[in-house]
């Protein structure tokens, strides 16, 4: 089975612009998660999403914002860069529900690597 | 103060090693334990998880909670320098928040 992938995997962008991150989870996964790692704040979780539902939410401002289509892909969106907001993005999918505890068995894609300017 | 505190490293070992690598939390509501691996460039990758107290082993590593202390533990056996990485743990409560440990750096020389 191919594993998660993401698309871009390196984006450079300005303050101000806007950006729109890719996933595709793994065959059949229907749960879908978005991370931000920093070196400083380490891993810290965005979203995450279940058959085109948000299902779970972190503490990220509303700049942030992401969907899931029908056949489980995922986009994540930042509006307004900032230059704290420069970090690998992480999508990783399950294959368990959410409420069947999708968020403590999760598969990673190799991440985006967004650096703001 | 962070929820879950993890030692940065780097934890420097010689092969064959027993490697121990540690997480200290303060939510009591945590109930699902587990342990990332991931190479640089890379994504995690998930190690094993654990549910409440207890040991489990899976191969050459072995996962330990003790709730009464608030610590878990992730011990490796017999280490290789193909174990070198960073090693993450998570924690998820029942109401599904979940989160991470800075990571501790792992080094297994030859």
């Amino acid at each position: 089975k191919a594993g998660v992938t993401q698309t871009p995997r390196y984006l450079i962008k300005t303050r101000g612009q806007q950006v729109t991150l890719s996933c595709s989870p793994i065959s059949g996964h229907r749960s879908v998660s978005w991370y931000q790692q920093t070196p400083g704040q380490g891993l810290q979780f965005l979203f995450e999403y279940f058959s085109e539902t948000q299902r779970n939410k972190g503490n990220f401002p509303g700049r942030f914002s992401g969907r899931q289509f029908s056949n489980s892909r995922s986009e994540m969106n930042v509006s307004t860069l900032e230059l704290g907001d420069s970090a690998l993005y992480l999508c990783a999918s399950s294959p368990r529900d959410t409420l069947a505890g999708g968020l403590r068995e999760q598969y990673f894609g190799p991440g985006t690597r967004l650096t703001v300017t | 103060q962070k929820e879950v505190e993890q030692d940065p490293g780097p934890l420097s070992v010689p092969e064959g090693a027993i490697v121990s690598l540690n997480c200290t939390y303060s939510n009591s509501a945590f109930q699902y334990f587990m342990w990332y691996r991931q190479y640089s460039r890379k994504g995690p990758e998930l190690l094993m998880y654990t549910y409440s107290s207890g040991n489990k082993e899976d191969g050459r590593f072995t996962a330990q909670v003790d709730k009464s202390s608030k610590y878990i533990s992730l011990f490796i056996r017999d280490s290789q320098p193909s174990d070198s990485a960073t090693y993450l743990c998570a924690m998820l409560t029942g109401f599904q928040k979940l989160v991470f440990g800075t990571g501790t750096r792992l080094l297994v020389s030859p």
